[in-house]
């Protein structure tokens, strides 16, 4: 098993710039995260999934989207980059109370 | 929202010292874990304690859901053991991280 992986590694926009992070699980677990991490903080709810198909909205949901096509993906998108969105993203999968988090995307907005 | 608060935000232990991590939280959750971040930024799970009290060879946690905090123990410090530990608490779906206490082990 792969477990939870992240596509890309590292990532360069430019302000206004979009992108989508990918997140991919083998652990048939229902639940899906989004994480941004920043500089001597914890890690911040972005959006998460219960299932496939739904989504809902975290502790920090502005300029970022989501789609939970596919129940193993879990897609973050940016329509317009901005430098406070300069961050690492992490995502996590989990079936009942234990996550398990990818290894992170480093994104720098310019 | 709920506020999770990690003390102390800095330790620096010698090798082989003990140390205790706590994390206050407050309101009723509905779980909690223990993470480890290592050097390189990996996020590792090391408990998942909504109460009670769990060991793992040289780690161990203890949740009072009572009281609303809990506590990891690390004895016999080990280099590797450096990074930052964080808990989290969840209520529903959502998920609070602390901000975390950055452990530094010297040989």
């Amino acid at each position: 098993n792969a477990g939870v992986t992240q596509t890309p590694k590292f990532r360069v926009l430019k302000t206004g710039q979009s992108m989508t992070l990918l997140c991919a699980q083998d652990m048939n677990h229902e639940y899906m995260y989004w994480y941004r991490q920043d500089p001597g903080m914890g890690l911040r709810l972005i959006h998460y999934s219960v299932g496939e198909g739904t989504t809902a909205k975290g502790e920090v949901p502005d300029g970022y989207n989501v789609s939970r096509l596919k129940k193993q993906n879990f897609l973050l998108g940016l329509e317009s980059a901005a430098p406070s969105q300069t961050s690492v993203y992490f995502c996590a999968s989990s079936w009942g109370d234990t996550q398990y988090f990818g290894p992170g995307t480093r994104l720098t907005v310019l | 929202g709920i506020q999770v608060e990690q003390s102390p935000p800095d330790l620096i232990l010698q090798e082989g010292a003990n140390s205790t991590l706590r994390c206050n939280f407050s309101d009723s959750v509905n779980n909690l874990q223990w993470f480890h971040q290592n050097p390189w930024g990996q996020l590792i799970n090391l408990f998942y304690i909504p109460s009670g009290t769990k060991q793992n060879g040289r780690l161990s946690a203890t949740t009072v859901a009572t009281e609303r905090y809990s506590l990891l123990y690390i004895s016999s410090s080990q280099t590797t053991d450096s990074g930052v530990y964080f808990c989290a608490v969840r209520m529903g779906q959502k998920v609070t991280f602390g901000t975390g206490t950055k452990l530094q082990v010297i040989p």
